[in-house]
Order: structure tokens, then sequence, then C-alpha cells
């Protein structure tokens, strides 16, 4: 079965400082990977997807994610973070067998002043 | 282009009570998928609809139900409410089953 593990709940960085939120997942094939983010009390932003091709795949907000096949990661990456980044983030591959998406259980990213 | 809309945004009800919540999909999607957020979690797949049929659904029992209109908005349903249903609805459209989902805001159901 598919399945996606973001294993930081919780991650602090200080502004202009670089991030990285890691994702790890199970699919048994070549996936399509998403990172969605989600502001406190809305609902989720696409920052950025895989399909095929070059694994470094850049985003809104000026993220960027690479997908690495030997370490099945699809790791979420920032030079230098700014406090509107503050929110949680969601790393997502499509169930196999239907269309819906399944998710890890999100990183909340604080950043300090 | 309008984005996904949902409505309400927070509604409040009572257990054993009916809820009926709403999404208008994005211009030019025939999809919408919907899925249950609980707090601190990441969201659980309900059921997707797709060009009017049901085309898919979660591990949730059948007290949850929905449509979509020939328009490609949709209404997910919730009978019988349970204090765990309270949670934030997230409606997602896109242009294929298979293809990107979009996410609306949200609606904040609590049952008290």
């Amino acid at each position: 079965a598919q399945s996606v593990t973001q294993p930081d709940i919780h991650i602090t960085v200080s502004e202009g400082a670089s991030l990285e939120l890691r994702c790890n997942y199970s699919y048994g094939a070549t996936p399509y990977l998403f990172w969605y983010v989600q502001s406190p009390g809305q609902g989720l932003q696409l920052l950025l997807k895989y399909f095929s091709g070059d694994t470094l795949v850049q985003g809104i907000k000026g993220f960027e994610a690479e997908f690495k096949r030997s370490q099945s990661s699809f790791n979420l990456r920032k030079p230098s973070v700014h406090w509107s980044d503050a929110a949680e983030y969601f790393c997502a591959v499509p169930d196999r067998s239907q269309g819906n998406l399944i998710f890890g259980k999100g990183t909340k990213l604080s950043v300090k002043p | 282009e309008t984005g996904v809309t949902q409505s309400p945004t927070h509604l409040i009800k009572t257990r054993g009570q009916q809820v009926t919540l709403r999404c208008s999909s994005q211009s030019g999607h025939n999809t919408v998928s919907w899925y249950q957020q609980a707090l601190g979690q990441g969201p659980q797949f309900i059921f997707q609809y797709y060009r009017e049929e049901e085309n898919g659904r979660g591990n949730f029992p059948p007290r949850f139900s929905g449509l979509q209109f020939p328009n490609y908005s949709s209404e997910l349903n919730v009978n019988a409410l349970e204090l765990d249903d309270s949670a934030l609805y997230l409606c997602a459209s896109s242009r294929d089953s298979q293809e990107t989902q979009y996410f609306g805001p949200g609606t904040r159901l609590l049952v008290l």
C-alpha cells in the first residue's frame, strides 16, 4: 500500500536560515509527488509537484524539492525562510487504485525572528 | 479564474443532527474530492465524484454521502452526527480524476 511519512512533527528555524522538510514515501513504482502548505485555519495550497523528468522541482514562494528514488524521498527546501512561511506542510502521493491523495501527517514550521 | 469555494466557512451542530456542506469546483474541472482533516492530522480521503458519479471512497461509513451536480459543484452530507465528526472538511477539484487537485478554504464543523 502507498504511504507517506513526514518524520518531523514540528520544526523551528530562524528567519533567514535555510529549511529542509523531510518526506519519505512507499509506492512500488515511480510516484507523482506533491507538497502542499496550509496556513492556520486555511485550506491547502499547492507548492510544487513532481511527475517525471528533472528530479529538482521548483515551486512557488521560493521553494524547491528534490526527488531521490534511491532514498524514496522528496524533501522540500528553501534557502532563506521568511516569517510568512510559518505554516503546516504536507507531502502527498496519489492512491494508485483511486484518484485521491494520501497525505503525511504534516510538519509544522515555526519561524523565529 | 475563480478558485475552489466552499460554504459555509464554519458550522456548529449537535450530536445526531444532519449537515450539508457545499463546494464549487474551479472552472474547467469535472472532479471533486472530499477530505476530512481532524485537528493535528493530515487530510483523510472521504470520496471523489467524477462527472456526477462516485469514483472512489475512503474508509468512512455510509452516513457520509455526496452528490455532484451537472455544473460539477458538489455536496457532502453527513447524517447522525457524532462528536468525532468535528473537523475541517476540505474539498478539492481537478481537471480529471487523476489530475492535480486544488483545494478550497474548507468548512470547519464543530459537533457538540
